[in-house]
């Protein structure tokens, strides 16, 4: 089992509609997850942090978290063209042996159709 | 203000070479971490340093090797290049330990092995 696992997609959306991006993890004690955009070409870009059960919004995204379900996704409100990208899951390393490290998933590619 | 710089953007090298990465953090970053990101493999993590020292290290040969300098600046070098050392190598900076507040992450330096 991967530590963190997203569907690689590419998930397609026409344009002003929700994307929704969903990510679990398998270390039970993570405690910090965040998600990142990443452009082709380009490096990742952190767009949402989330560290408590619930939904945290910030403008057209909301990540929720539950963590007894292991489970943490990105909505993407309103979606634009420029929205399309790759979208990274990533979880903190509390184990000993994961220590100070983020643990990221394959990453969902995004495509928003006009 | 600044973000992450990483020097230089792209390189070229001959396998058997050596060659070495930099990356200056935000600052007021006291960590940086590296990651390699391959179409395959994904982002996979390198290291961590905190404060000029190794806090952990991914499950990478002993030819990959870093160091924090007191600035919080830090370096990554590759010895004895091989073909499959060809990536994006990522470096990211955050507040504290990368695993639990958020981490930025630089443009990244291409690297291709011939």
């Amino acid at each position: 089992q991967k530590e963190v696992e997203q569907n690689s997609g590419p998930l397609s959306v026409p344009e002003g509609a929700i994307a929704s991006l969903n990510c679990t993890y398998s270390d039970r004690v993570s405690q910090s997850f965040f998600w990142y955009r990443q452009y082709s070409g380009k490096s990742p870009e952190l767009i949402m942090s989330i560290y408590s059960n619930g939904d945290k919004e910030d403008g057209r995204f909301t990540a929720q978290l539950n963590k007894a379900s292991q489970y943490v996704s990105l909505l993407i409100r309103d979606s634009q063209p420029s929205d399309s990208a790759t979208y990274l899951c990533a979880v903190n390393g509390r184990k000993s042996s994961n220590t100070g490290k983020l643990i990221f998933g394959q990453g969902t590619t995004l495509q928003v159709k006009p | 203000k600044a973000g992450v710089t990483q020097t230089p953007r792209y390189l070229i090298k001959t396998r058997g070479q050596q060659v070495t990465l930099s990356c200056s953090p935000i600052s007021g970053h006291r960590s940086v971490s590296w990651y390699q990101q391959t179409p395959g493999q994904g982002l996979q993590f390198l290291f961590e340093y905190f404060s000029e020292t190794q806090r952990n290290k991914g499950n990478f040969p002993g030819r990959f090797s870093g160091r924090q300098f007191s600035n919080s600046r830090s370096e990554m070098n590759v010895s004895t290049l091989e073909l499959g050392d060809s990536a994006l190598y990522l470096c990211a900076s955050s507040l504290e330990s990368s695993g639990d507040t958020e981490a930025f992450f630089g443009q990244g330096t291409r690297l291709t092995v011939v």
